[in-house]
């Protein structure tokens, strides 16, 4: 089993639409997660952090299970900008471990 | 603002050579990380350190050498390039959360 598994999509979304990401982790002794944005062959780059309590920043929302084991990103009103791939990643000890990323096409 | 920068930012190697990625932060980071990702995949990691003098294998560590003399630096080596190895790589920086990326080394063994 993967240790972050994700729905790698694509999701195909019209301008306007909420979109929501799915990811699971198989290792409880994560502590810190993220949301990372990869545009097509570039770096990834931090879109934020994942806290128990539920995070917002603008149209973005994060929420993390710990119980289920599960880490969701929500976004509202896509922007044709948002399109991208959206990686889910786990803090494990010292070492960063990506899922494989979900893929969003947000279209006109 | 440099942030964290990889040179080459692309290379063609033929079977068997070597060569070195260079990557290298200017943040003071302890912890840094090396990173392949092949197409429509996701990343995997090659190599990670916590800090100057500490290196420790990740998920794909063979055919790879890393070395951690300072703080900045962080080279990747790798040794007898193969096929296999063609791939994007990523090295990244991070204070404790938060990573931030190089901008990638393309690389291609034929």
């Amino acid at each position: 089993r993967k240790e972050v598994e994700q729905d790698p999509g694509p999701f195909n979304v019209p301008e306007g639409a909420t979109v929501a990401f799915n990811c699971t982790y198989s290792n409880s002794a994560s502590q810190s997660f993220f949301w990372y944005r990869q545009d097509c062959r570039k770096e990834p780059k931090l879109l934020m952090s994942v806290y128990s309590s539920g995070n917002e920043d603008g149209r973005f929302t994060a929420q993390l299970n710990r119980a289920s084991q599960y880490i969701s990103l929500l976004i509202r009103d896509s922007k044709l900008s948002d399109s991208a791939t959206y990686l889910c990643v786990a803090l494990y000890g010292n070492k960063l471990v990506f899922g494989a990323g979900t893929i969003l096409r947000v279209k006109s | 603002n440099a942030g964290v920068t990889q040179t080459p930012k692309f290379r063609i190697l033929k079977i068997g050579q070597s060569m070195t990625l260079q990557c290298t932060q200017d943040m003071n980071h302890n912890y840094m990380y090396w990173y392949r990702q092949d197409p429509g995949m996701g990343l995997k990691l090659i190599y990670y350190s916590v800090g100057a003098g500490i290196t420790d294998k990740g998920e794909v560590p063979n055919g790879y050498n890393v070395s951690r003399s300072t703080t900045e630096d962080f080279p990747l080596r790798l040794e007898l390039a193969a096929p296999s190895q063609t791939s994007v790589y990523f090295c990244a920086s991070t204070p404790s959360v938060g990573a931030f990326f190089g901008q990638g080394t393309r690389l291609t063994v034929v």
